[in-house]
């Protein structure tokens, strides 16, 4: 397996555009995280998904950010609309169970200017 | 919120010598995980301890588990150059509500110098 992929590895934007993030897990993990790391407030869950459901949302950190699952294989991060605050790397992640090691994608770098 | 926190925030050792990085957390956990992330790049994971574990070893990387006083360490013997990196401790909840939540520390910047 490719390992979990994710795109776009680099997005610049101007404030008030809708932004999507894309992840695919790797294929026959249940679970899928998605985290924002910034350097003031490290790496902070977002949201997480159990066999496509999102279990957790309490992350999230507005309305302005939506995530879904449409199937096992895809997962989306949006943030519509942007703004410079939401300028960080954002890393999605899988694990095959419960409690078990958990594979990062590269991350997308996201800068709104 | 974060669930753990490392101490230190930053070490700084030479190369040669042992890296002891410590994680704290709050509430009750099923195991105990430790990755590494080295600049720009995605986290990945070192070792995983289970909450009926005290001690495991992977090469020259020796974990600790203390449940009772809700506490870890990392340590790294004879560390390398290669080894300079961000370290961070994840833990993960027993909570029905938030079963498999997968939550990480603050990390540790290790700078070996050659």
């Amino acid at each position: 397996d490719a390992g979990v992929i994710q795109s776009p590895r680099h997005e610049v934007t101007e404030m008030g555009q809708e932004v999507t993030l894309r992840c695919k897990p790797i294929s026959g993990h249940d679970y899928l995280f998605w985290y924002r790391q910034t350097m003031m407030r490290g790496l902070e869950l977002l949201i997480y998904f159990n066999n496509n459901v999102p279990i957790d949302d309490s992350g999230m950190p507005e309305d302005r950010f939506s995530a879904k699952m449409p199937n096992a294989s895809f997962s989306t991060l949006k943030i519509q609309p942007s703004e410079p605050r939401d300028s960080a790397v954002y890393f999605c992640a899988s694990t095959l169970s419960r409690a078990t090691e958990a594979f990062f994608g590269q991350g997308t770098r996201l800068t709104v200017v | 919120s974060q669930q753990g926190e490392e101490d230190p925030q930053a070490l700084s050792i030479q190369e040669g010598e042992n890296a002891t990085m410590n994680c704290s957390y709050k509430t009750s956990i099923n195991n105990l995980q430790w990755y590494r992330q080295n600049s720009g790049r995605g986290l990945v994971h070192l070792i995983l301890i289970r909450s009926n574990e005290r001690e495991k070893h992977s090469g020259r990387l020796r974990v600790t588990l203390d449940t009772s006083k809700k506490s870890s360490s990392l340590l790294i013997t004879a560390s390398r150059a290669a080894d300079t990196a961000s370290y961070f401790c994840a833990t993960d909840a027993t909570s029905g509500t938030s079963y498999g939540k997968l939550t990480f520390g603050q990390g540790t910047i290790l700078t070996v110098h050659p």
